[in-house]
């Protein structure tokens, strides 16, 4: 079991660009979700899935947010048009649905920094 | 809506026993979180709580739920240097296990 993996962990990028963030859950895990964390706050939900189906979107994912697994493996976050407010660490988490806890385990998140 | 606070900052002594408080608001919570974020990094499930339950002892760590108060505590026995970091407490809804709602973090600082 290797844990949750992201890449890449660091993106700088300027403003209008896109950027495209994959998420590797840990491999028997059904459940992948992503959540966004701002500087001094707890991190917010963004999405999730269960195998391939995106179940629940926030309204915080906004258009230019889209958010994929295809295979119901890896996941990727793309977004489009990226904006100054878009700098956060982007954490993806993954669950295996019947878990007595339904706990979440994290990966060493993705920080994107937007010029 | 759901709401998780939690305050900002706490020191204690090397050795020491730390208690880190939570409060929320949504009464359908099912399952309470403990996490732990060291600087720059994703955040380490520590333990959690079923809603049914009072009290969970894990190693160090306790964790006492109040439903009738809504408020959830971590108390870390001996606590080390390395106990210093940020400590989130989260919490999931009744019948959707999905989405996590967090407190913005206890910033716990273990002096020597």
């Amino acid at each position: 079991d290797t844990g949750v993996s992201q890449n890449p962990r660091h993106k700088i990028t300027k403003r209008g660009q896109n950027v495209t963030f994959r998420c590797d859950p840990i491999s028997e895990h059904n459940r992948l979700y992503w959540y966004r964390q701002t500087l001094g706050q707890g991190p917010e939900f963004l999405t999730y899935f269960q195998n391939e189906a995106q179940l629940e979107k926030s309204r915080l994912l906004s258009d230019r947010f889209s958010a994929e697994r295809p295979k119901g493996s890896f996941s990727t976050l793309e977004i489009q048009r990226t904006e100054q407010g878009d700098s956060a660490m982007y954490l993806c988490a993954s669950s295996l649905v019947w878990a007595e806890g339904y706990e979440q385990y994290f990966g060493p998140g993705t920080r994107l920094t937007v010029t | 809506g759901e709401d998780v606070e939690q305050s900002l900052f706490l020191s204690v002594r090397e050795g020491d026993s730390s208690v880190i408080n939570c409060t929320y608001t949504d009464s359908s919570s099912t399952y309470l979180y403990w996490y732990k974020q060291e600087p720059g990094a994703g955040l380490q499930l520590l333990t959690y709580i079923f809603s049914n339950m009072d009290m969970k002892q894990d190693q160090r760590l306790t964790v006492l739920l109040n439903k009738k108060d809504k408020h959830l505590s971590l108390r870390i026995a001996d606590t080390q240097t390395g106990d210093s970091a940020i400590y989130f407490c989260a919490e999931t809804a009744y019948g959707t296990a999905s989405k996590l709602t967090f407190g913005t973090g206890t910033r716990l600082q273990v002096t020597l």
